[in-house]
């Protein structure tokens, strides 16, 4: 069975600059989750989606968003970016009813 | 406010025991998890807590007690490939939202 994976790996932006990152989640899962994680901070929770639907955001501004499609596959996106955007954006899916998640690889956003 | 501290770093000889400490403040509460996470990589699923008491799997044990707000994560018989960063995550209510803490980085060495 695949994991999840998470395009582009590694990514160069500029600031002022958008950028959208996508997730395809371990087939069957439909629940998927984003998370930056940046050293000393840990895991930051971005958001969580199930069935198309965005059930918990984390505390972050407006310029995050994100989506999933009818297929579980996920997308992020980050307008205006900014320096401090500069992260690793890690994607987890998880069956339904499990609390157990799945990582994928990450993208390493580097805004320069 | 939510809250999970964890050591920032911790130090341990190869072939020895170490105890990973978690404190957490959350609202709610519907299980604790331990990852494992190596250098450049994803997070990797160790352990799941939802009851007080021990779950033991091989060389890994994860501790709780829900009262005190308080997990370990015991890794026994350490390895090298054991050097790595140990996550905390709390599952609070409000649905699945996972809150994680910063991490301890282990380092194992000979």
């Amino acid at each position: 069975k695949a994991g999840v994976t998470q395009t582009p790996r590694y990514l160069i932006k500029t600031r002022g600059q958008q950028v959208t990152l996508s997730c395809s989640p371990i087939s069957g899962h439909r629940s998927v989750s984003w998370y930056q994680q940046t050293p000393g901070q840990g895991l930051q929770f971005l958001f969580e989606y199930f069935s198309e639907t965005q059930r918990n955001k984390g505390n972050f501004p407006g310029r995050f968003s994100g989506r999933q499609f009818s297929n579980s596959r996920s997308e992020m996106n980050v307008s205006t970016l900014e320096l401090g955007d500069s992260a690793l954006y890690l994607c987890a899916s998880s069956l339904l009813g499990s609390n157990e998640q799945f990582f994928g690889p990450g993208t390493r956003l580097t805004v320069l | 406010g939510q809250n999970i501290d964890q050591p920032t770093e911790m130090t341990a000889t190869e072939g020895a025991i170490v105890q990973i400490n978690c404190t957490y403040q959350t609202s709610g509460f519907n299980g604790l998890f331990w990852y494992q996470q190596h250098a450049g990589e994803a997070p990797t699923f160790l352990s799941y807590n939802v009851l007080d008491g021990l779950e033991e799997k091989g060389r890994f044990s994860s501790f709780l007690s829900r009262s005190k707000g308080y997990s370990y994560l015991l890794l026994k018989e350490l390895q090298m490939k054991d050097s790595a960063s140990y996550l905390c995550a709390v599952i609070g209510t409000g649905g699945f939202k996972t809150i994680f803490g910063a991490g301890t980085r282990l380092f194992v060495k000979a």
